[in-house]
């Protein structure tokens, strides 16, 4: 059965480290795989998008990596700060009219 | 980046009543909109997916009947949710591409807080 997990439900860094989240999927072929950050009770916020031929992507303190391989993608903030605390989301494409399929999600607190 | 805007935020409603949830694309066109439903400490559930002038596409296990969705032009659509129960009690957020509708980026409505009594 296809299934996208991330990895933890919740995950409590210190401030001014690096959090590493991971999402992992199975019997899916995406194109590509998306993050978005989810305040409560609020719709979610786009992040970054990395493509199959990616391995990498950057945008200020985030970075993403895909590894097609091992059917992996792997989300960082450095130097983390209390502001980052929010619940981060995993997708991807379904190669099926452009639908988005969600993980559960990763809770990421960051103590000060 | 675009905006989606969603209409109500929160709605409380008796049970049995039906309630409309309005979702906009505020600054481009969607000829595509995503309605999605999300329970406490849970992933976001695809419902079904919107086309403009079409009818809707529902994933499987979702009643077309219960949960009616209306694309009437590429600014808005509409989620209905009709005789609602307390199992129907939910966040259901809809969502738009703008740009190319296999690549782009995802903009997200606030979401609707539901509560059936």
């Amino acid at each position: 059965s296809q299934k996208i997990e991330q990895n933890s439900e919740a995950l409590n860094i210190q401030e001014g480290k690096t959090a590493t989240l991971t999402c992992n999927y199975t019997n899916y072929s995406p194109a590509y795989l998306q993050w978005y950050r989810q305040d409560p009770g609020r719709g979610p916020v786009f992040l970054l998008l990395i493509r199959e031929n990616e391995k990498e992507k950057r945008k200020e303190r985030l970075k993403v990596t895909f590894d097609t391989t091992l059917k992996q993608s792997l989300f960082h903030i450095t130097a983390s700060q209390p502001a980052d605390s929010a619940t981060y989301l995993c997708a991807l494409d379904d190669n099926q009219g452009g639908k988005l399929i969600f993980g559960q999600g990763t809770e990421l607190s960051v103590k000060p | 980046g675009a905006v989606v805007s969603q209409h109500p935020s929160r709605v409380i409603c008796k049970s049995g009543t039906s309630v409309k949830i309005e979702c906009r694309s505020l600054d481009f066109q969607a000829t595509t909109m995503f309605w999605y439903r999300q329970f406490p400490k849970k992933s976001l559930m695809l419902m079904a997916t919107s086309n403009e002038g079409s009818k809707a596409t529902y994933e499987q296990g979702v009643e077309k009947d219960k949960f009616l969705i209306n694309h009437a032009s590429l600014t808005l659509s509409t989620l209905t949710v009709t005789s609602a129960h307390p199992e129907d009690s939910s966040f259901y957020i809809c969502s738009a591409r703008s740009g190319n509708l296999n690549t782009g980026e995802l903009f997200f409505g606030e979401g609707s807080r539901l509560t059936v009594l």
